[in-house]
C-alpha cells in the first residue's frame, strides 16, 4: 500500500517561533495533498488542499499567512506554522491522494505540536 | 450544504457485533469511505463502497445504499483493540472527502 511519512512526529517550540512540518509520499507521486488539524477529542478539520506547483487552497477560517503551505514536488508538501502561539498546539496530519479512482487518501502518522 | 451524520459514541461488549450508521448529503457522490482512528494516531483506511450492497472484509463489513444516502460499518467478534473512533467520509463530485465527526466506539470486557 501507499506510504506517507511526516516529520517531525512531535515538536515543542516556544511562542513566537516558526515550525515546519514535512509530508512525503514515499512510494507514489501525489499531485494533491491535504493538511488537517485535530484538537483532542475532536474530529479532523481540513485546513488546506495542496496542489503540486500551485498555491494551496485554504478552508474558511484558516489564515494562509500563518499556515504556509508549499508543495514543491510530487512527493513533498510542507506546512509552516509561523509565529506559533499556544492555541496552535494540536495534532497536524497530512494525507496524499491516490492517482486513480477512488482517489483514496493515505494518511501520514501525524505531528503533535506543542507551543509553550 | 454537505453533511455527514454519525453517532458520537457507542458502547459494545467484547465478542459481540456492533453496527455504526452514517447518513450523508453531498454535492454529487463518488463513494463512501470508512476509516479507523486510534487515539493519538492518524486515520487508517478500512473500506470503500461506491455501489449499493455489502462489502465484507474479515471481521469488518460495510454497506451502502445510495438511494437512501446511508451506510453502515459492521464489526463482528469485537476485540478490545477495536476501541477507536470510526470516521465516515463521502467523496463528492469534486473528489473531495467530506468527513463525519466520527463515532467513538468503546469496547467493554
Amino acid at each position: 500500500g501507499a506510504v506517507v511519512s511526516q516529520h517531525p512526529s512531535w515538536v515543542i517550540c516556544k511562542s513566537g517561533t516558526s515550525v515546519k512540518i514535512e509530508c512525503r509520499s514515499l512510494d507514489f507521486q501525489a499531485t494533491t495533498m491535504f493538511w488537517y488539524r485535530q484538537f483532542p477529542k475532536q474530529s479532523l478539520m481540513l485546513m488546506a488542499t495542496s496542489n503540486e506547483g500551485s498555491k494551496a487552497t485554504y478552508e474558511q477560517g484558516v489564515e494562509k499567512d500563518k499556515f504556509l503551505i508549499n508543495h514543491a514536488s510530487l512527493t513533498l508538501s510542507t506546512l509552516t506554522v509561523t509565529s506559533a502561539h499556544p492555541e496552535d498546539s494540536s495534532f497536524y496530519i497530512c494525507s496524499a491522494r491516490g492517482l486513480a479512482e477512488p482517489y483514496e487518501q493515505y494518511f501520514g502518522p501525524g505531528t503533535r505540536l506543542t507551543v509553550t | 450544504g454537505q453533511n455527514i451524520d454519525q453517532p458520537t459514541e457507542m458502547t459494545a461488549t467484547e465478542g459481540a457485533i456492533v453496527q455504526i450508521n452514517c447518513t450523508y448529503q453531498t454535492s454529487g457522490f463518488n463513494g463512501l469511505f470508512w476509516y479507523q482512528q486510534h487515539a493519538g494516531e492518524a486515520p487508517t483506511f478500512l473500506s470503500y463502497n461506491v455501489l449499493d450492497g455489502l462489502e465484507e472484509k474479515g471481521r469488518f463489513s460495510s454497506f451502502l445504499s445510495r438511494s437512501k444516502g446511508y451506510s453502515y460499518l459492521l464489526l463482528k467478534e469485537l476485540q478490545m483493540k477495536d476501541s477507536a473512533s470510526y470516521l465516515c467520509a463521502a467523496l463528492d463530485s469534486n473528489y473531495q472527502l467530506i468527513w463525519g465527526a466520527g463515532t467513538k466506539l468503546i469496547i467493554k470486557p
